[in-house]
């Protein structure tokens, strides 16, 4: 089955700096989703990129759709306390409904 | 707007017993799908429900889980004769379909303990 495998697996960074994290995928998707969980949540949607080579933006944060559509990255600009929490990439393809998830990447903020 | 409602939040039941989650989509969606978390993973796709219709159930364990989405009211996962390994977060999304996209929106999650 594919498999979405992201990086790094945590990050441990200080307030104001940047971040960037990418997921890689097996075989191609169509749709790329960036989602954020905190403890005791569920998931909440960030960005949806729909298109190949796409470079999308919601407020500080970043994602792009990679060329080869086995890739997505996303970046954070500027962290603030309130972005920790786990990042995970999530393929689609069409005709397909299920979210395939990537394997997550923990940010954690050091005051 | 209300979002994704899932109940209970939390669910304890003792080896054997039946467990049932419940799930409220978006006003306006009518696509139901159920995942699953074990803990220090992603969620794992289960199955993908429209009204009345089960339409991909291809992550489901073939034995003990059903769910449904009834023309009325909240979509059900059914987890019969509960065993340890079942204890996990279960979480619900829906999503509108309209026009091609399919972004999912997820409920809070129902944490289930098997004992």
């Amino acid at each position: 089955g594919q498999q979405l495998n992201q990086s790094p697996q945590s990050m441990f960074i200080q307030e104001g700096e940047d971040v960037s994290m990418n997921c890689t995928s097996s075989s191609i998707f169509n749709t790329w989703l960036w989602y954020k969980q905190e403890p005791g949540e569920g998931p909440v949607l960030l960005i949806a990129l729909y298109k190949a080579g796409e470079l999308t933006s919601n407020g500080r944060l970043t994602a792009q759709f990679g060329i080869t559509r086995k890739d997505s990255f996303l970046n954070i600009s500027a962290s603030i306390p309130s972005d920790v929490g786990i990042y995970f990439c999530a393929g689609l393809n069409f005709g397909n409904e299920k979210l395939t998830f990537g394997t997550g990447t923990r940010l954690t903020i050091i005051p | 707007n209300a979002g994704v409602m899932q109940n209970p939040r939390h669910l304890v039941r003792r080896r054997g017993q039946e467990a049932r989650l419940r799930c409220s989509p978006m006003k306006g969606h009518s696509h139901v799908y159920w995942y699953r978390q074990l803990p220090e993973e992603g969620l794992k796709f289960m199955v993908y429900l429209q009204k009345e219709n089960i339409i991909d159930e291809s992550g489901m364990p073939k034995e003990r889980f059903s769910a449904e989405f009834p023309k009325e009211g909240p979509s059900i996962l059914r987890i019969q004769q509960v065993v340890r390994g079942d204890s996990a977060a279960y979480f619900c999304a829906s999503s509108p379909r309209v026009g091609g996209l399919n972004e999912q929106f997820f409920g809070p999650g129902t944490r289930l303990t098997v004992l």
